[in-house]
């Protein structure tokens, strides 16, 4: 079965970084693409950033380009989100996702999500 | 960049049939995906390219898309049903991903 659980968040301040990491299971990680999706407490679903089963190909919202990494580690089954500059408009619980069909480039949508982990950016 | 418009609240009674509408420009020339979100779970999928329905969603659910809106349709609702919806779409101009603003689903 499926299994995605992401991994790093916490409390932050604003300007600083974090890492967060989503390890995959039950599936062949490097046949799929995955994406990052959050949500501001109380609000909807905000996509983040996809990238392709190989790494080549990799896409951003306009509110994190140029502050946010996607990137994978496919020998070891994980996704990550580098994020830097962060500001208080980031907090949100992270998803992490996998596409629902394999070598999409970025273009599937996602079906299978992990559970999430809260970043909050405060003073 | 492209724009999703989705009703904020729908309600039904039990055993009626909800429509939860997602509006966009020409929104019929894209695929269009629905999600279920309940209270503090991650979202599950629950139509697939308009109307395709992953393994295990019942047939309950049901897509559609043409013009200028794609419609989730619910047959026989039933309690276990209320959630958020969210539609969403690939933004073949801005390589983007875009989510509707979610549509609350109670049931009375």
């Amino acid at each position: 079965q499926v299994q995605l659980v992401e991994s790093g968040g916490g409390v932050v301040q604003p300007g600083w970084s974090l890492r967060l990491s989503c390890a995959a299971s039950g599936f062949t990680f490097t046949n799929y693409g995955m994406h990052w999706v959050r949500q501001a407490p109380g609000k909807g679903l905000e996509w983040v950033s996809v990238i392709s089963d190989d790494g080549n190909k990799k896409y951003y919202a306009d509110s994190v380009k140029g502050r946010f990494t996607i990137s994978r580690d496919n020998s070891k089954n994980t996704l990550y989100l580098q994020m830097n500059s962060l500001r208080t408009a980031d907090t949100a619980v992270y998803f992490c996702a996998k596409d629902v069909a394999i070598y999409c480039g970025g273009e599937c949508p996602p079906d299978y999500w992990g559970q999430g982990t809260l970043v909050t950016v405060s003073s | 960049s492209y724009v999703l418009t989705q009703p904020p609240s729908v309600s039904v009674a039990p055993g009626k049939t909800a429509r939860i509408t997602c509006g966009g420009n020409n929104i019929g020339s894209k695929n269009v995906h629905w999600y279920q979100q309940k209270p503090g779970q991650a979202p599950v999928m629950v139509v697939y390219e308009n109307s395709d329905r992953p393994s295990g969603i019942p047939e309950r659910f049901s897509g559609s898309n043409s013009g200028n809106t794609a419609t989730l349709t619910i047959s026989r609702v039933e309690a276990g049903d209320e959630a958020d919806y969210y539609c969403q779409v690939w933004d073949t101009t801005s390589y983007h991903w875009v989510f509707g603003g979610g549509t609350k689903l109670t049931v009375l």
